[in-house]
């Protein structure tokens, strides 16, 4: 348990549909992070939140969305996605963005579209 | 580009064997190498190292860096069925991002 809680574990939809992601962590941390793991790749950041202020977009399509509306909760918004989208979405927080320390991840939302 | 490339990709060893996970990296502003464990789903965080030739150790598990060389490695001894997972190298680059490499497959048996 490393006090960071992502739902749903696994999530398969259409290219039409639309759904969300949704982090909680439970650690007081600051910084909030959105990771994407396709199989054979590095970790990808997607987003980096910090007090709830979006810092760093690192060049997602916009058909991924992110909110983050307090430091404790990040969700990541779907719409029209494409089969190459299909992948572990990891989320994570840390105390702050400039790192001293470690990020502490939670268990993924396993993402299939069809 | 900034990268970092871990090698093997993967491992397959007895129990009781030692292995080394190598990490290098070509960065433009360093500040940081951590290592992290994923045995199924969340990645768990194991070592950061900012400072070269000091030894970090807990139980089996060590790691040493080298800025001059730009490389850090990961030693597991006296492996174990559960040090089974893919072991992640993570550069911190001083900008508020880490950039990972695509890890170590270890599948020990016994």
């Amino acid at each position: 348990e490393t006090g960071v809680t992502q739902t749903p574990r696994h999530l398969v939809m259409g290219m039409t549909n639309k759904k969300s992601l949704k982090c909680e962590q439970h650690l007081g941390h600051n910084a909030m992070y959105w990771y994407k793991q396709s199989a054979k790749k590095p970790l990808e950041l997607m987003f980096v939140y910090s007090l709830e202020e979006r810092v760093e977009n690192n060049s997602v399509p916009s058909r991924f969305s992110p909110e983050c509306p307090n430091s404790s909760h990040l969700f990541l918004h779907l719409h029209t996605l494409q089969p190459e989208d299909s992948a572990l979405y990891l989320c994570a927080s840390s105390q702050q963005t400039s790192f001293t320390g470690e990020l502490f991840f939670g268990e993924g939302s396993r993402l299939t579209v069809l | 580009e900034d990268k970092v490339v871990q090698s093997p990709l993967s491992l397959v060893v007895h129990e009781g064997d030692t292995v080394t996970l190598n990490c290098s990296y070509e960065v433009t502003n360093f500040r940081s190498l951590l290592w992290y464990k994923q045995e199924k789903k969340a990645p768990t965080f194991l070592f950061m190292l900012t400072s070269s030739g000091i030894e970090k150790k807990s139980g089996r598990l060590s790691s040493i860096l080298d800025k001059k060389e730009l490389f850090s490695i990961l030693n597991i001894t006296a492996t174990q069925t559960g040090d089974s997972a893919v072991y992640l190298c993570a550069v911190d680059l001083n900008t508020d991002k880490l950039i990972f490499g695509t890890g170590t497959r270890l599948q020990v048996f016994p």
